[in-house]
């Protein structure tokens, strides 16, 4: 089946520093890739969906310029955490959508800012 | 501001058994996701539901989009241990609005 993977799966950055998450589509053309956040014990909250060569759409609340996506290829997306404060730490996950309208998510990146 | 509900929070059930979990909205919706997210794995995506009324099955599973695209529900009929997990729905509110997760129906299975 599809599979996306995350880099790096996990990582702890200090407060006021930009952290860079990466989101791969390994056997597939990923025109959409959505990416998430999880904090402990609750559900997922959108952040952004992106279509390869154009910008994200934010969802309400999500700050553009703090949270920055790019999806240059049809098979990454990163998404960069920019000045990074304690109140980010979260569990983050991306997707990816191909021809079809179904998902395949990545494992998730836990970030951790001290 | 739009509000997505799940319930039951937890659900257990014996092999065999049937498992409903329901989601339900505060304001309309322009279509409904299902996800299922194994314990200490990622979401999967079950399905996306757009028009009112909408019945459609994968196997044992039985998604229904409400008449007034407001609820949904997700029906498993005899439950098997690999059912086990958390099923989430996701409404979205009109073309525009942002897409709102549930808390998700914990469900375990007791073989």
């Amino acid at each position: 089946g599809a599979v996306v993977s995350q880099h790096p799966s996990w990582v702890i950055c200090k407060s006021g520093t930009s952290v860079k998450i990466e989101c791969r589509s390994l056997d597939f053309q990923a025109t959409t890739m959505f990416w998430y956040r999880q904090f402990p014990k609750q559900s997922l909250m959108l952040m952004a969906t992106s279509n390869e060569g154009s910008k994200a759409t934010y969802e309400q609340g999500v700050e553009k310029d703090k949270f920055l996506i790019n999806h240059a290829s049809l098979t990454l997306s990163t998404l960069t955490v920019t000045s990074a404060h304690p109140e980010d730490s979260s569990f983050y996950i991306c997707s990816g959508s191909g021809q079809g309208r179904e998902q395949y998510f990545g494992p998730g990146t836990r970030l951790t800012v001290t | 501001g739009q509000q997505v509900m799940q319930i039951p929070q937890y659900q257990h059930v014996q092999e065999g058994e049937d498992f409903t979990t329901y989601c339900n909205s505060s304001t309309t919706l322009s279509n409904i996701q299902w996800y299922k997210q194994r314990p200490g794995g990622h979401p999967v995506f079950l399905i996306q539901l757009v028009k009112s009324g909408e019945v459609k099955k994968q196997k044992r599973l039985t998604f229904q989009f409400g008449e007034a695209i407001k609820n949904s529900s997700l029906h498993i009929t005899a439950t098997q241990t690999t059912d086990v997990g958390t099923y989430f729905c996701a409404g979205r509110g009109g073309s525009q609005g942002n897409l709102i997760f549930g808390k998700g129906t914990k469900l375990s299975v007791k073989p």
